[in-house]
């Protein structure tokens, strides 16, 4: 079983829509949790950091994080073609290497 | 301000050649990481280093991969005598401090062993 679960995609939705994306992971040691987009053949660019568990909003976006339940999620508002990327969830010990998911693929019509 | 910036984005080497991939951090940043990315997976730890100090070589293969990051110029990875399984991007990362979530990648290397 992998640290870090994240659904693969791809994900299409409508311009303008609600997008979540999650994550679960199975280490408790995990403290710090990081969203991290990615467009094609570019190098991804953190989004969201996060501590502990509840909400963190950024413009459009909300980090959530459930420690009890080992989930994680972002939530993209009234979303747009340019926020079509793989997003990466990333969790953090507290140690020097993060741990990443696989990362979703999301695809914004417009 | 210019970004962490690798060299070459692509590089395409035959079976047993060696790879040698560059990396030059944000300007006053002095914590380099390496990640590794096969397709349809996520970024695998490689090794973080600081200025000529290698810190967390965890998730390094014990043979034919190494890393260093010297008092002057970019931090290299190398990778010697390549196998096809060696095939992947390889990003570069860099932290102005040791904590890891903040981390500024750049736009990878793409190596093809053939």
């Amino acid at each position: 079983q992998k640290e870090v679960e994240q659904d693969p995609g791809p994900l299409s939705v409508p311009e303008g829509a609600i997008v979540s994306l999650n994550c679960t992971y199975s280490n408790s040691a995990f403290q710090y949790f990081m969203w991290y987009r990615q467009y094609s053949r570019k190098g991804p660019e953190l989004l969201m950091y996060t501590y502990s568990s509840g909400n963190k909003e950024d413009g459009r976006f909300t980090a959530q994080v459930d420690k009890s339940s080992k989930y994680i999620s972002l939530f993209i508002r009234d979303s747009q073609p340019s926020d079509s990327a793989t997003y990466l969830c990333a969790m953090d010990t507290g140690r020097r290497a993060l741990t990443f998911g696989s990362g979703t693929r999301l695809q914004v019509q417009p | 301000n210019a970004g962490v910036m690798q060299n070459p984005r692509h590089l395409v080497r035959r079976r047993g050649q060696e790879a040698r991939l560059r990396c030059s951090p944000v300007k006053g940043h002095s914590h380099v990481y390496w990640y590794r990315q096969l397709p349809e997976e996520g970024l695998k730890f490689m090794v973080y280093l600081q200025k000529e100090n290698i810190i967390d070589e965890s998730g390094m293969p014990k043979e034919r991969f190494s890393a260093e990051f010297p008092k002057e110029g970019p931090s290299i990875l190398r990778i010697q005598q390549v196998v096809r399984g060696d095939s992947a991007a390889y990003f570069c990362a860099s932290s102005p401090q040791e904590r890891t979530g903040q981390l500024f990648f750049g736009s990878g290397t793409q190596l093809s062993v053939l």
